[in-house]
């Protein structure tokens, strides 16, 4: 049972475009929100995380947008590029758990020059 | 520095064989994690390691066994593999602050046939 839900599976953006990501929580016990970032053949790393005390963060051109009445998330990859390119996982910790994270199903980027 | 090492990078087995994933950190971290990637199903957790000495289930147990050997390594043990265990399994690492991120290996792909 997937507590955190992503979407869309797969997007096509141009180069320059805004790409968007959506996730929806439902456990409200969630307390922080990172995003994950996998390029092929690589382990997902860290790109941004926000906590719920705060509406949005940014961080060059990525921003998280966050609504805490709403229990939605998401990422903006802003003036797309090429290098963009990957598999982007919403996630959350699993309450009084040791480190676990909820993953949602993840969303492939693809930036056409 | 290499992070999280996990070896082999490719495997394909047979229904019913074993094996054993390596995984291997140089980051000094406590607690260590085996997740499984599967299309349209994110990363599910399978097996975690909060120190040296102890292990917990995670989401998909079923069918894995881990040994934590020591502070640097977390091997994922499959005793008769079937093809529903066809899938990439990444090895993490986390250093134990509530918002650090998981530092993740980049994966041991593996076909049961």
């Amino acid at each position: 049972q997937q507590q955190v839900k992503q979407s869309p599976q797969s997007l096509i953006v141009q180069k320059g475009g805004i790409s968007i990501i959506n996730c929806a929580y439902e456990n409200t016990a969630f307390d922080y929100f990172p995003w994950y970032q996998q390029f092929p053949g690589k382990g997902p790393a860290l790109l941004i995380a926000i906590r719920p005390d705060v509406s949005e963060k940014k961080e060059g051109r990525f921003t998280i947008s966050f609504n805490k009445s709403a229990k939605q998330f998401s990422l903006h990859i802003m003036d797309s590029q090429p290098g963009d390119s990957a598999t982007y996982f919403c996630a959350a910790p699993v309450p009084d758990s040791w480190g676990k994270l909820q993953f949602g199903a993840g969303t492939q980027v693809v930036v056409t020059p | 520095n290499a992070g999280v090492t996990q070896t082999p990078k490719f495997q394909v087995l047979k229904t019913g064989q074993s094996m054993t994933l390596q995984c291997a950190q140089d980051m000094n971290h406590n607690s260590m994690y085996w997740y499984r990637q599967d299309p349209g199903m994110g990363l599910r957790l399978i097996y975690y390691s909060a120190s040296e000495g102890t292990t917990d289930k995670g989401e998909v147990p079923n069918g894995y066994n881990v040994s934590r050997l020591n502070k640097r390594e977390f091997s994922l043990r499959l005793e008769s593999a079937a093809p529903s265990q066809t899938s990439v399994y990444f090895c993490a690492g986390w250093a134990g602050s509530y918002n650090s991120p998981l530092h993740f290996g980049n994966g041991t792909r593996l076909t049961v046939t």
